[in-house]
């Protein structure tokens, strides 16, 4: 099945701590993306990547970062510089210039 | 700049009933629009899209029409379920490289038996 996966699927953080939110993607594209949703709002772009090695910043970059080695993975650390980490993350995938498909969600919350 | 603007939720309506959510953009250059659906805990799900004006996406009986004149992509779908109980996001794309969605605030229905 091709698809896109997040893990885990719910995440706790204590104050201080960095976490890293897994995405990985079998769909062979090319970009990936990091959203943050928070409730009653749309999603905000965190970080996207659009080749291996190579990502930028999106509007909310601070206090996050990223990494792209390989072209099926694309991993998100909310590090302890994010002052309110606590949201839903959601990873998607697309070829260049084309549709955005989205994984499952990994809600995150500081304790 | 790009933005999105979503009729506010939420919406509650009864089985069979006809629904429509408003969605107007304002964008640089000619974007391709996007209904996404998401269900409650989950991802989103693309639902339809639509790349140049005039086009209608259809998908499981919603439709939406790309109007350029109005600058407008309303959901709409003839008899709702149950079952399409979710929020529903409006979203643009106009950047062939980067490909970056900006999506509206979500519209929230409910239908009730």
């Amino acid at each position: 099945d091709g698809g896109i996966t997040q893990s885990p699927k719910y995440l706790f953080r204590k104050e201080g701590q960095n976490v890293t939110l897994s995405c990985e993607q079998n769909l062979n594209h090319d970009a990936m993306y990091w959203y943050r949703q928070d409730p009653g709002q749309g999603l905000r772009l965190i970080y996207y990547s659009q080749i291996v090695n190579d990502f930028q910043k999106g509007d909310i970059a601070e206090g996050y970062s990223v990494s792209r080695e390989k072209k099926e993975s694309f991993p998100l650390t909310v590090t302890s510089a994010q002052k309110n980490p606590t949201a839903f993350y959601l990873c998607a995938s697309s070829q260049t210039g084309d549709t955005q498909y989205f994984g499952p969600g990994t809600r995150l919350t500081v304790l | 700049g790009n933005s999105v603007t979503q009729m506010e939720g939420p919406v509650t309506l009864s089985e069979e009933a006809f629904l429509t959510i408003n969605c107007t953009y304002t964008a640089t250059g000619y974007p391709s629009l996007f209904w996404y659906v998401q269900y409650p805990g989950e991802g989103l799900q693309l639902l339809l899209k639509a790349t140049k004006a005039d086009d209608k996406g259809s998908n499981k009986g919603f439709e939406a029409t790309y109007r350029k004149e109005t600058t407008s992509f309303h959901l709409e779908k003839g008899s709702v379920q149950v079952s399409d109980s979710a929020v529903y996001f409006c979203a643009l794309s106009v950047s062939a490289g980067a490909n970056n969605l900006f999506f509206g605030t979500g519209t929230r229905l409910t239908v009730i038996p």
